[in-house]
């Protein structure tokens, strides 16, 4: 069975501190691998990454995959408080279509 | 540009009811999924649909059955509802040929049992 497991489940940072979110993944036929934020209700998509050791960056965010040790990390630094969410890992997997594999989520909380 | 929509936001119904949610795609986007997310998990797939047919389904009884119209919006129908069917449904969309999975989400609607 697919599986994907992100950890730690939950995190309190002070605004400022720099954080890493692990993804790691137990998949059949992988195609890429998908970051996304919840805040509310909507996730909306941040990254996909489909290549080994490619850093993919946004301003302060940053992730990057490891498809020889199944694992991804998102990074945020100098955290906001507007970074306060949920961050999804997602796998994409190719049984002919597309569907996504989620982890239980990486609860955030960047306090003032 | 129109993001994925759903309907209703919030919905509160008894157990053994029926449920019809509603989601119209990003425009331009040929593909529908449908994901639960109970409280403090993941989104789980249920189903997806492409040129009005189903194309596969994820862990979930046949209570739970779906349809996309030509207009490629679509709907999630759950018959005689449980409890446990409390959860936020979410609805994804995306563009077949373009198979880079990137689904964007809809807000979801809030669906509790009681």
């Amino acid at each position: 069975e697919d599986k994907v497991v992100q950890s730690p489940l939950s995190l309190v940072v002070h605004e400022g501190d720099t954080v890493t979110l692990n993804c790691s993944y137990e998949v059949t036929n992988f195609r890429s691998l998908l970051w996304y934020k919840q805040e509310k209700k909507a996730p909306t998509f941040l990254f996909m990454l489909t290549s080994s050791g490619i850093e993919k960056k946004s301003g302060r965010l940053s992730s990057i995959l490891d498809k020889k040790e199944l694992f991804s990390i998102l990074n945020i630094t100098a955290t906001q408080t507007g970074d306060s969410a949920v961050y999804l890992c997602a796998v994409a997997v190719n049984t002919g279509f597309q569907k996504l594999v989620f982890g239980t989520g990486t609860r955030l909380l960047v306090s003032p | 540009d129109a993001g994925v929509t759903q309907s209703p936001t919030h919905l509160i119904k008894t157990r053994g009811q029926q449920v019809t949610l509603r989601c119209s795609p990003k425009s331009g986007h040929d593909t529908v999924s449908w994901y639960q997310q109970a409280l403090g998990q993941g989104p789980q797939f249920i189903f997806q649909y492409y040129e009005e047919e189903e194309r596969q389904r994820g862990n979930f009884p046949d209570r739970f059955s779906g349809h996309q119209f030509p207009n490629y919006s679509s709907e999630l129908n759950v018959n005689a509802l449980l409890l446990g069917d409390s959860a936020l449904y979410l609805c994804a969309s995306s563009l077949e040929e373009h198979a880079r999975y990137e689904q964007y989400f809809g807000p979801g609607t809030r669906l509790t049992v009681t």
